[in-house]
């Protein structure tokens, strides 16, 4: 079972539209989880960071369900600029700060 | 807004060649990682070096890496002997603490 797993997509959706990604992991000893994004050949740019209690930051929630193991993002009002590979990513406890990502979803928002 | 810089931005070598790929962290932070990505493929962990030392490592990174900080601003990732499966895009990253990492813009590395 892959460490972290998300949506294959892509998604393609129309401007204004609200889109939600998925992700699960299966190491229940990770401490922190985020979501980046990735625009092509390009560096991964950290998005927010996911807390279990829920948080937001402006368009976008991020979502933490420890139990499930179960970690979404929700994007609101969708733009043209949202367009990206969105890559959950979660740390693991005690093993350096290594960062393990997901395959990464890719998101297209078409006007 | 402070950043982490690479260099070379792409760099071609022949297969059994060394290589060395440059980063300069963001100035305050202690923790510093390498990652790579082979193309198509998902961000792989690498290394992760802190207070001049290996904190952990990944299957991948074998003897033929090794990694340095040689003065107060630079930390490099150094392959002795490039093979064709080590093409990818690798990419250097730092932080405050073990939790949000901020990534370099990559340097692509093409072997012959």
């Amino acid at each position: 079972r892959k460490e972290v797993e998300q949506d294959p997509g892509p998604f393609n959706v129309p401007e204004g539209a609200t889109v939600a990604f998925n992700c699960t992991y299966s190491n229940s000893a990770s401490q922190s989880f985020f979501w980046y994004r990735q625009d092509c050949r390009k560096e991964p740019k950290l998005l927010m960071s996911v807390y279990s209690s829920g948080n937001e930051d402006g368009r976008f929630t991020a979502q933490l369900n420890r139990a499930s193991q179960y970690i979404s993002l929700l994007i609101r009002d969708s733009k043209l600029s949202d367009s990206a590979t969105y890559l959950c990513v979660s740390i693991p406890y005690n093993q350096g700060g290594k960062l393990i990502f997901g395959q990464g979803t890719e998101l297209s928002v078409k006007p | 807004e402070p950043e982490v810089t690479q260099t070379p931005s792409h760099q071609v070598t022949q297969m059994g060649q060394e290589v060395i790929l440059r980063c300069v962290p963001i100035s305050n932070h202690l923790y510093f990682y390498w990652y790579r990505q082979i193309l198509g493929q998902k961000v792989e962990f690498l290394v992760s070096f802190y207070n001049n030392e290996i904190s952990e490592k990944s299957e991948i990174f074998d003897d033929q890496f090794s990694v340095e900080r040689p003065d107060g601003s630079n930390f490099t990732l150094k392959i002795r002997s490039t093979k064709l499966e080590d093409s990818a895009m690798y990419f250097c990253a730092s932080s405050v603490d073990y939790n949000e990492q901020f990534f370099g813009p990559g340097t692509r590395l093409t072997v012959l």
